[in-house]
């Protein structure tokens, strides 16, 4: 059964500040994706990442892939207070029953 | 113009009680689904239609029911509900399964059951 896994389960940042949320998964999979959950909404889809090396940006969030670790990376560069949310990552592809896994997210707290 | 829409938005009822939660999306997409997420932020799959047919049925209690009218709709109908069925239920839909798509995700139906 796949397993994902993030840490740290909880991240007290200070503004300026970077930053960066490990995902981990258990077996071979195709995508892999990072959403963002703010308190009492709905999920947001942040990145989707397909293949071993892939790196992508938006604003102050660069997200990776190594597919050979089984690893993910969300970095946060100078970390703002607009960022507080909390933040999953999700695997899927044939290995995972093509259904998304995710992770047990991360929540993130940035303080002035 | 929401994509994902849910209603109810909150549902407070008793145990024992059946309900249902409605799910609707307007971006033209064949493939939806219906998450759970507890108290503790866990999110899991329960089911997955694609164009009315059902491709995942998690290891769900069988008083969960899940309807596909239509390619736009998909309910889910809980029956003889238990204190641990509350939860925030989300739903949400992706142009296809089994590729690289973005699900796009509803605004949840937040379900306390008394």
């Amino acid at each position: 059964e796949l397993k994902v896994e993030q840490n740290p389960l909880f991240l007290s940042m200070q503004e300026g500040k970077n930053y960066t949320i490990y995902c981990n998964y258990s077996t071979t999979s195709d995508r892999l994706y990072w959403y963002r959950q703010d308190p009492g909404k709905s999920l947001e889809s942040l990145f989707v990442l397909l293949s071993n090396g892939a790196v992508k940006q938006e604003g102050r969030l660069m997200a990776s892939l190594d597919t050979k670790a089984r690893l993910s990376t969300l970095h946060i560069t100078a970390a703002v207070h607009d960022l507080s949310a909390t933040y999953f990552c999700a695997v899927d592809g044939k290995a995972a029953g093509n259904k998304l896994t995710f992770g047990g997210g991360t929540r993130v707290l940035v303080k002035p | 113009d929401t994509a994902v829409s849910q209603t109810p938005k909150y549902l407070v009822t008793q145990m024992g009680n059946d309900k249902s939660i409605k799910c609707e999306q307007n971006l033209g997409h064949d493939t939806m689904y219906w998450y759970k997420q507890d108290s503790k932020k866990f999110l899991k799959i329960m089911f997955s239609y694609n164009n009315k047919e059902l491709i995942i049925n998690e290891t769900v209690p069988n008083r969960f029911s899940p309807k596909s009218p239509d390619k736009a709709h998909l309910n889910l109908h809980i029956n003889s509900l238990e204190l641990g069925d509350s939860a925030v239920y989300f739903c949400a839909s992706s142009q296809e399964p089994w590729t690289p798509d973005t699900q796009y995700f509803g605004p949840g139906t937040r379900l306390t059951v008394l």
